[in-house]
């Protein structure tokens, strides 16, 4: 069974403070780890892929780095607007045998407030 | 909009009823996926079609019965669902299914409430 744990569990912060959240995954046979931003009643939206060590990426103030060695990623947030209020997944894709399997976390709920 | 259209948004049923959900996907992708979102338990994987072919069933009890007539559509049978079955169904799609570094473009979900 692969775990993937996310840290903290929800988190309120107030507009313009910058923030940060931890995802723990399997690194045995790791593949990729996906982050996804989701608002209340609507979709999940991808905001990174990332397969390799070291990777950073950025997607305006938003940003993520990865370790596949000791199995974390963080998702960063600066500048926290309002707007950024959502839960943020993360999914790490680990294979066996001839099959990949994409599992999630739990999330962090984030709430910006103005 | 994601691109991925489900349907419907919501639906309550009864624990003999008979139903169906509806997934429809606009992107040319060729993977698609159902998962259930239980209350306060992660996404869990049900099932996985590559060129409308089931690759994954990740032990799901029969009563869930998926079908992908093509590539666009996918459909999840529901029959003789339990109350515990109630959750948000989230119908997926990607690319491909392998390599699995694309993401996932996600519907709305339904919410399904059994009484």
């Amino acid at each position: 069974i692969l775990n993937v744990e996310q840290s903290p569990q929800s988190l309120h912060v107030q507009e313009g403070d910058s923030t940060n959240f931890t995802c723990s995954f399997p690194s045995s046979n790791f593949y990729a780890l996906h982050w996804y931003r989701w608002e209340t009643a609507k979709s999940p939206e991808a905001l990174f892929v990332m397969t390799l060590n070291g990777d950073e990426k950025k997607k305006g103030r938003i940003s993520a780095t990865l370790n596949t060695k000791e199995g974390y990623s963080y998702l960063y947030i600066k500048g926290s607007q309002p707007e950024d209020s959502a839960t943020y997944l993360c999914a790490s894709y680990n294979s066996g045998g001839s099959n990949y399997k994409l599992t999630f976390g739990k999330g962090t709920l984030l709430t910006v407030n103005p | 909009e994601t691109g991925v259209t489900q349907t419907p948004r919501h639906l309550v049923m009864g624990m003999t009823n008979k139903k169906s959900l509806k997934c429809e996907q606009h992107l040319g992708h060729n993977a698609m996926y159902w998962y259930k979102q239980s209350a306060k338990k992660p996404l869990e994987l049900m099932f996985v079609y590559s060129l409308e072919e089931r690759v994954e069933n990740n032990s799901v009890p029969s009563r869930f019965s998926p079908e992908c007539p093509n590539s666009s559509h996918l459909f999840l049978h529901l029959h003789t669902l339990q109350p515990e079955d109630s959750a948000l169904y989230l119908c997926a799609s990607s690319q491909d299914r392998v390599p699995p570094n694309q993401p996932q473009h996600f519907g709305d979900g339904t919410r399904l409430s059994i009484l």
